[in-house]
């Protein structure tokens, strides 16, 4: 079955501008993640939604990034007002399964360049 | 808080020796382990993880890794590299018990095979 996709694979903006990222987890999984990875780094955690319950923000590292989920199914991770300092890959993940063992199935992240 | 620590950058093997890529963690009580991979140009993948039972953990291509509460550490083994081998890997924790959310990643190790 079709994996964790995301959109764009690629995105160049200018500092200043509001960029949005998609992420499509796979078909039925209730949990979802979003991660920063910057060049060199491991991963940040951002954000993780869990069915209807209140998604866990406390990764965000300010206040120009948001994050929805419509549906339970797609979600979009915004951020306002970038700077050159967001730029990193942001990688989406998703998960069948409820409870702190389950493992995390990655997209192909989306590369974030701020000018 | 919980952290985990790779404490190499780059690790170097000739193929057909046997590999390791080290991985320590500091959590409180036992934690939930795990091993991702990420191959060039695509998104991490799940290759292991710790829950319970045998300390000894068997997963994906070949690789194994130990848990040792002892010296609180969970090492990524392989008994003979393959050049398709080299990547960037990452281990990964996460509390048993707590409420938290999170999962968090190491900064990663990259594993350089020579034919």
């Amino acid at each position: 079955g079709a994996g964790v996709s995301q959109s764009p694979s690629n995105k160049v903006t200018e500092k200043g501008k509001d960029v949005e990222l998609r992420c499509d987890p796979i078909s039925g999984h209730t949990a979802l993640y979003w991660y920063r990875q910057s060049l060199g780094q491991g991963l940040e955690f951002l954000i993780y939604f869990q069915g209807n319950s209140a998604p866990d923000k406390s990764g965000l590292p300010s206040d120009r990034f948001s994050a929805e989920r419509t549906g339970g199914s797609v979600s979009t991770l915004t951020i306002q007002r970038t700077q050159q300092e967001d730029s990193a890959v942001y990688l989406c993940a998703s998960s069948g399964q409820t409870g702190f063992s389950a493992e995390q199935f990655f997209g192909p992240g989306t590369r974030l360049t701020v000018l | 808080a919980q952290s985990v620590a790779q404490p190499e950058d780059q690790v170097n093997v000739a193929e057909g020796n046997p590999l390791t890529v080290k991985c320590t963690y500091s959590v409180s009580g036992n934690p939930y382990l795990f091993w991702y991979v990420q191959y060039p140009n695509r998104g991490l993948q799940f290759l292991l993880k710790y829950i319970t039972g045998d300390n000894l953990v068997k997963g994906s291509y070949g690789f194994e890794a130990e848990f040792n509460k002892s010296q609180t550490s969970f090492h990524l083994k392989k008994p003979s590299a393959l050049v398709s081998d080299s990547a960037l890997y990452f281990c990964a924790v996460r509390e048993r018990y707590s409420s938290a959310s999170k999962i968090i990643f190491g900064s990663g190790t990259r594993l350089s095979i020579r034919p």
